[in-house]
């Protein structure tokens, strides 16, 4: 079963509330991704897990928290969104950080207003 | 930075059309390289990769081959069919992560 699930899949949330995504894979994956996606642009990665090691992007380091408290989960927090953080939303996981063969979940739509 | 430029936003070909979707990147080191697709309504899947120079990847009648000399891995298919319709992304892999291009939404008419 090569399936990541993400809830919720649409999140509407109002300017300055707090916003937490959750991520569940099966497959005993030791890498976890989350990337955004907005129209027109490329995906975004935004932070990963590489089994309890958390590697997060420079650009958007203090913008985004997140939790595996297990293999299979992974949270991603804001604290206070913006109207900046609408966007698909979208996690993934791997075997092993170098393959580059990610199994992607289909996403969560952010709607900040 | 790293990045990765697909030329073409949009595609529109009839069946049996021959594709090609231009993929040209730039990095710090010797990247792997992927495609992926994107359903409707689906998260990304892995196409293929390709991992060295002059190497060739493929998956489901797509490929493409790693040039070095010209940073590219162009995505060609010989003769699409509807159901090929989807959103193609071009990726490279550097020290654990995969930086996406802008992807190319390809559209097939019956």
């Amino acid at each position: 079963d090569t399936t990541v699930k993400q809830n919720p899949r649409y999140k509407l949330a109002r300017v300055g509330k707090p916003v937490n995504l959750i991520c569940s894979q099966t497959m005993n994956h030791d890498t976890m991704y989350w990337y955004q996606k907005k129209p027109n642009q490329a995906p975004k990665l935004l932070l990963f897990y590489y089994d309890k090691i958390l590697n997060r992007e420079a650009d958007t380091f203090e913008k985004f928290q997140s939790s595996r408290p297990n293999n299979s989960f992974c949270s991603l927090y804001i604290g206070s969104a913006g109207l900046e953080y609408s966007a698909m939303y979208l996690c993934a996981s791997s075997s092993g950080r170098r393959t580059g063969q990610l199994y992607f979940g289909e996403g969560s739509k952010l709607t900040v207003l | 930075g790293d990045s990765v430029t697909q030329t073409e936003g949009q595609v529109a070909l009839s069946e049996e059309d021959f594709l090609t979707i231009h993929c040209n990147y730039s990095a710090s080191g010797y990247p792997a390289l992927f495609w992926y697709v994107q359903y409707p309504g689906e998260g990304p899947q892995f196409l293929f990769r390709a991992s060295r120079d002059k190497e060739k990847g493929s998956s489901r009648g797509f490929e493409a081959t790693y040039d070095k000399g010209t940073t590219s891995f162009h995505l060609r298919k010989a003769s699409v069919q509807e159901s090929d319709s989807a959103v193609y992304y071009c990726a490279l892999g550097l020290q654990g992560k995969l930086i996406f291009g802008q992807g190319t939404k390809l559209s097939i008419k019956p």
